[in-house]
Parts: C-alpha cells; structure tokens; sequence
C-alpha cells in the first residue's frame, strides 16, 4: 500500500465550477499536509499547507484535514482556465524531512 | 529574491554513463532536498542536505549521491545510469532547520533522458 494515494483523474470541469481534490493516506503519523499545483513541465508551486486536522482558506482556494479519516481535501471555488495543471499532496511528520507526494490529479478547466 | 535554479534543463544520457544536476537554492535557505518525479508519479525523496551533510535519504540506491557546498547549492550525482532513471529530477530549498522544514520551493527541474 502506497503511503499516500491520490486519484489521478482527468478531471474536466466547466469555468466556474467548484473543484474538489483528495488524498487518503495510510501513516497517522503525518501532521503536516500540503497542496502543490505543477504546470506542464514546470516544477510543482506551494499553494498551501496546514497542520494537523482544520481547514485554511486563501482566496478561491480552502484546504481541509480530517486526520480521523486520514483524508485531505483542496477545494477550488470559481475555477478559471488558469488553474488547469496537476494538483499533488504532499505530507510530512512533526520533525521528518521527507515529503510524500501522491501522484497527482490532472485538471482542466474549460472556457 | 531569487528563486530555485537548476542547471541543466536537459539532458540526454546513455545506459552506463555519469551524470552530475546542478541546483542553487532560494536566498536564505539552508536546507536542499532531490526529487525524482517519473512521467505520471508524483516526486520521489531522494535525499536531503543541511549544512553540508546529508540529513536524510529514500529509497534509492548508492550510486545516487550528492554533495551541498557552503553556499546552500547542491548537486546530484548518478553513476552507472539506467533506462528507468529518465524522469524529472527536482531540487527543492527550504528556510530553517532540518527537520522542522514545512515548507519546501521547488526549482523548475532538469528533465533526464537515458538512452
């Protein structure tokens, strides 16, 4: 079992539409959890990151943690055409340096 | 403020050859962790250096080695290279100790192809 699974779609939404992206994860260990969206042969660009349970929104975008379920969401409101890209978690333990990244959601967005 | 560089943007390889990506990390940050990221698949951990030493490392095998300079840049080293090692290797710098490392800013990556 892969410590983090993610759906790697694609997912095909109309502009405007609310989208909402998940991870599961299998080590409760992990607190920290983290949201990063990679263009088309780019590197991946932090959107947000949280500790532990909660949610945090910035703008258009709100991530939430359910570490009873040990499942992660990214909710994407008002979806623009510029949000089209991979969308990965990513997640870490209090003092661990390494990220585990799932394999990432493909998303367009469409005009 | 800079951002995260990496040299080159390309590269092609064949079977049994050495290859050595280069990485400069964002102004102020100590802490550089590689990344191997397949077509598809999310980015890999290979290692990460703080303060010159390594701090840290997944599950690859030795012939993939690094090396952090005073300066916080990096490089990756890869010996012996494999058709499966084509992929984008990514570096990533972070602020602040090892370990308490949250957040990491990643370089726009150096695209490996092995013949």
């Amino acid at each position: 079992q892969k410590e983090v699974e993610q759906d790697p779609g694609p997912l095909s939404v109309p502009e405007g539409a609310i989208v909402s992206l998940n991870c599961t994860y299998s080590n409760s260990a992990f607190q920290y959890f983290m949201w990063y969206r990679q263009y088309s042969r780019k590197g991946p660009e932090l959107l947000m990151y949280t500790y532990s349970s909660g949610n945090k929104e910035d703008g258009r975008f709100t991530a939430q943690v359910d570490k009873s379920s040990k499942y992660i969401s990214l909710f994407i409101r008002d979806s623009q055409p510029s949000d089209s890209a991979t969308y990965l978690c990513a997640m870490k333990w209090h003092t661990g340096n390494q990220f585990y990244f799932g394999t990432g959601t493909s998303l367009t967005v469409i005009p | 403020e800079t951002g995260v560089t990496q040299s080159p943007t390309h590269l092609i390889k064949t079977r049994g050859q050495q290859v050595t990506l280069r990485c400069s990390s964002q102004s102020g940050h100590n802490t550089v962790s590689w990344y191997q990221q397949a077509l598809g698949q999310g980015p890999q951990f290979i290692f990460q250096y703080y303060r010159e030493e390594e701090n840290g490392r997944g599950n690859f095998p030795p012939r993939f080695s690094g090396l952090q300079f005073p300066n916080y840049s990096s490089e990756l080293n890869v010996n012996a290279l494999e058709l499966d090692d084509s992929a984008l290797y990514l570096c990533a710098s972070s602020p602040g100790t090892s370990g308490t490392n949250n957040e990491q800013f990643f370089g726009p990556g150096t695209r490996l192809t092995v013949l």
